[in-house]
């Protein structure tokens, strides 16, 4: 099983502050996703990112994969109460099956 | 509503019932995979499966634990003589393709609370 470290684990911040939430890892991944999961419902596919020392927006956010594709991290611009929620992410291997980070619970305070 | 569609959202039962845990994935999508998640854990990989058969179970327990997914109608998660530490939310997710090759669309969840 290989083994996913997210941190920090809790983040609560100021409407308009950035954030940044990690995903460490000590093995490869052949892909890495990250999924936004709210509360009483499931996780939502916010990007994948495929090649080392990708980057990849999606308006606010900025998602990296690290060169050796062991890490991830997903940074949050000028941060909206619309951003709350956790942040999960996920490893694929060489076979089918993603392994999940615990998560990041941010909390973004208007 | 199009998307994976889980029922029921919640389900008490008692140590020693049955639970039967059920998921219709997105229209056009034939593989389906189950996942657990313990409160401040990550989900845990059960089972994938593709119409009619079970094409890796390894993080399914092998006891009290099974899955289908029939030809016809919604992949079914059921565990048997339910005790306290099966309590947890189980997410069912399927993909058009195989995962890799298209997006996974997860159901809101079922939340089992055996008491």
């Amino acid at each position: 099983t290989q083994l996913l470290e997210q941190s920090p684990q809790f983040l609560s911040i100021q409407e308009g502050e950035n954030l940044t939430v990690y995903c460490n890892s000590s093995s490869v991944f052949s892909s890495l996703q990250w999924y936004r999961q709210e509360p009483g419902e499931g996780p939502v596919l916010l990007v994948t990112v495929v090649t080392g020392g990708e980057v990849k927006k999606l308006k606010r956010l900025t998602f990296q994969f690290g060169d050796a594709r062991k890490d991830s991290s997903l940074h949050i611009t000028a941060a909206q109460p619309g951003d709350t929620g956790l942040y999960l992410c996920a490893g694929a291997s060489t076979d089918y099956k993603l392994s999940f980070g615990a998560g990041t619970t941010v909390t973004v305070r208007a | 509503n199009a998307g994976v569609m889980q029922n029921p959202r919640h389900l008490v039962r008692r140590r020693g019932q049955e639970a039967r845990l059920r998921c219709s994935p997105m229209k056009g999508h034939s593989h389906v995979y189950w996942y657990r998640q313990l409160p401040e854990e990550g989900l845990k990989f059960m089972v994938y499966l593709q119409k009619e058969n079970i094409i890796d179970e390894s993080g399914m327990p092998k006891e009290r634990f099974s899955a289908e997914f029939p030809k016809e109608g919604p992949s079914i998660l059921r565990i048997q003589q339910v005790v306290r530490g099966d309590s947890a939310a189980y997410f069912c997710a399927s993909s058009k393709t195989r995962w890799d090759n298209s997006p996974l669309h997860f159901g809101n969840g079922t939340r089992l609370t055996v008491t």
